[in-house]
């Protein structure tokens, strides 16, 4: 059972370039999450999808879109990386009611 | 808006004692809160939550409070052991059901 499954696990970008990263749960979640985690800060949510079909803005939306491609899948888009944007990401899945939340491994981006 | 805080971004205890970490928090409309493990390199794994009309739960070698008349969480781990050592998150769930996250303590044990 893997449960959340985030692809690439690091990344370098340049400024200005774009890149999606992948996120799949096997767990047949309903709702799914991308945080950021910065050093010395907890995670903010950056967008979630409660359910197959929506997807919500979080506290750090911007420069970001999001996909919820199936049951199974959230994606993650930066359309034009700024340095700012470095940071490590997590995707999350749980169902709606639920408090507990699984997250993947992360991905760390660096942008350069 | 919504503040969830820890009072101290650091904590070192001895192999065996116990553990307290404390966490503080303002929106008083927040119907659970959670406490989550992060060990390193590795996404945060969930410990215990509490609903917000209790004021005591425990688990297995954890214990939370929740007093909300000073709005103060805490989690408190029996006989520490160096697989305790991670960094905690204490976080609460919104009207919306959105977890919002403090900040993180580093827990380590010393031998």
């Amino acid at each position: 059972n893997a449960g959340v499954t985030q692809t690439p696990k690091f990344q370098v970008l340049k400024t200005g370039q774009s890149m999606t990263l992948q996120c799949a749960q096997d767990m047949n979640h309903n709702s799914m999450y991308w945080y950021r985690q910065d050093p010395g800060m907890g995670l903010r949510l950056i967008y979630y999808s409660a359910s197959e079909g929506t997807t919500d803005k979080g506290e750090v939306p911007n420069g970001y879109n999001v996909s919820r491609l199936n049951k199974r899948e959230f994606s993650l888009r930066l359309e034009s990386a700024a340095p700012s944007q470095t940071s490590v990401y997590f995707c999350a899945s749980s169902e709606p009611w639920a408090t507990e939340a699984f997250f993947g491994q992360g991905t760390r981006l660096t942008v350069v | 808006g919504e503040n969830v805080g820890l009072h101290l971004p650091t904590l070192s205890v001895q192999e065996g004692d116990n553990s307290i970490i404390n966490c503080a928090y303002s929106n008083s409309a927040s119907d659970y809160f959670i406490w989550y493990k992060q060990e390193s390199g590795k996404g945060p794994q969930f410990i215990i939550d509490i609903r917000s009309n209790m004021d005591k739960r425990q688990g297995q070698r954890v214990t939370v409070l929740l007093n909300k008349t000073v709005k103060h969480l805490s989690l408190q781990i029996a006989a520490t052991q160096p697989g305790d050592s991670a960094v905690y998150f204490c976080a609460e769930r919104g009207s919306a059901r959105q977890l919002t996250f403090g900040s993180g303590t580093q827990l380590t044990v010393l031998p």
